[in-house]
């Protein structure tokens, strides 16, 4: 499903760095979110936004911002890295005033922090 | 908050057996229950769903089952082919009034459809 991207597909970076993953669509969906994903924990929601000027927390938001510069774009930082925010991350879209609840995933962002 | 189990965590079945993978929720309030299905590298993608005014749907191959009284609901794939191994993820949420509640997801399950 090429209307959701996330870059970069893949990085490695050292503890204590700033790192920005990006999401884009261009589905026109109101609402995205941030998802992490670790072995035999399943998907751990982050972030979501319904709106621009709509951010909440989710399950696990701990070492965690994000930025909704537009519709379009939804952006999770990592201040100050650490070795357990290791883990593939999902970007995410839904618009249940039209496509009712389903939720459509970006590629993931494979995140190693050494 | 709401909680969903499921199990099993793996499943192995041979080609042409059925699956059952089962999840169980918390919260009463709960009524959309939809499936995920993640092949190997790739994004995790809706398959089939399930809202509590229905006790059963079904999509070819695939169907869903919900007791709302136990407060579970179970995935069902007949005719299993190789495709259909994947990493499987249920999920639970309260959609009231056009509002729709965050998916709560549970930890997945493995199928592996041996040849």
């Amino acid at each position: 499903d090429a209307d959701v991207t996330q870059t970069p597909r893949n990085r490695i970076t050292k503890t204590g760095k700033r790192i920005m993953l990006e999401c884009s669509q261009t589905k026109g969906h109101d609402r995205m979110y941030w998802y992490r994903q670790d072995p035999g924990l399943g998907l751990r929601l982050i972030y979501y936004s319904f709106d621009v000027k709509d951010i909440n927390k989710g399950e696990i938001s701990d070492g965690y911002s994000v930025s909704r510069q537009a519709q379009a774009k939804f952006s999770l930082s990592l201040e100050s890295a650490i070795p357990n925010q290791t883990a593939l991350y999902f970007c995410a879209t839904s618009d249940p005033l039209r496509e009712q609840e389903t939720q459509y995933f970006g590629p993931g962002t494979r995140l190693l922090v050494l | 908050g709401e909680n969903v189990e499921q199990h099993p965590s793996t499943l192995s079945v041979q080609e042409g057996d059925s699956a059952v993978i089962k999840c169980t929720y918390s919260d009463s309030a709960s009524n959309y229950f939809p499936w995920y299905k993640q092949e190997l590298g790739k994004r995790p993608q809706l398959i089939i769903d399930i809202r509590s005014n229905v006790g059963e749907k079904k999509d070819q191959r695939i169907a869903v089952t919900l007791n709302k009284t136990a407060k579970h609901f179970s995935l069902h794939i007949t005719e299993t082919q190789p495709e259909d191994s994947a990493v499987y993820f249920c999920a639970a949420s309260i959609n009231a009034g056009g509002s729709q509640g965050n998916l709560i997801f549970g930890k997945g399950t493995k199928l592996s459809v041996k040849p």
